[in-house]
């Protein structure tokens, strides 16, 4: 079956830029998305088709996917970013597939 | 306004079955395929189940395939996950999700969530 590996855990001080890992065999050759859930919400997406974002999103938010690894980048993190990101990519024999998630801490 | 809410989420013994409901509203609902995801408490997401638009694609993961069934009625605009011989690990939040499957497949608008709990 696929598997998608993120760090459990990333931090970065406010204003500053975070970057999230996903990792995953030929990923690039894969779209990915992201979502961003605060505790006790349910899931936002965020970034979509590797590098889109959906309307109503900020554009610090952004995407890349190459190799074998898909990143998000927070540019100018604000506190209202902490929460957990989850990667999503979709595999013809496993269907959707979501990496472990990455709590972002900014402090 | 796209909404998306779930109901029927209850504590269950194990061996014992529940239906999950999805109501849907804000969009044409037979137009969009969707999709079943859980998180158990703390843990991240897992993709439980799918169905396409009119209802003749269905998939499951396969921690659950065998056991639970997917189903939509669009005359209703309403999704179903109906779950037998539970287990606790089913126990978690289970969200249904509206499904774009465009370059990749993404879940653009999430429910929030209803409770199933599986203990003696």
């Amino acid at each position: 079956s696929y598997e998608l590996t993120q760090p459990s855990s990333v931090s970065v001080s406010p204003g500053q830029t975070a970057s999230i890992t996903c990792s995953g065999d030929k990923l690039g050759d894969k779209y990915t998305c992201w979502y961003q859930q605060k505790p006790g919400q349910s899931p936002v997406l965020v970034i979509y088709q590797d590098t889109r974002r959906p309307s109503g999103i900020p554009e610090r938010f952004s995407g890349s996917n190459s190799g074998n690894t898909a990143t998000l980048t927070i540019s100018g993190t604000q506190g209202m970013d902490e929460a957990d990101y989850f990667c999503q990519a979709w595999d013809s024999s496993t269907d959707v597939v979501f990496g472990g998630g990455t709590k972002l801490t900014v402090l | 306004e796209v909404q998306l809410v779930e109901s029927g989420g209850d504590l269950v013994q194990p061996g014992g079955s529940l239906r999950l409901s999805c109501a849907a509203s804000g969009f044409t609902f037979s137009s969009y395929e969707m999709n079943w995801v859980r998180q158990a408490p703390g843990k991240g997401l897992q993709w439980v189940s799918y169905i396409s638009s009119s209802g003749s694609s269905i998939y499951y993961a396969d921690s659950v395939k065998g056991r639970f069934t997917v189903s939509r009625d669009n005359a209703k605009n309403s999704l179903y996950l109906q779950m037998n011989s539970l287990r606790a690990e089913d126990t978690a939040v289970y969200y249904c999700a509206r499904t774009i499957a465009a370059a990749g497949k993404r879940n653009d608008y999430w429910g929030q969530g209803t409770l199933v709990t599986v203990s003696s």
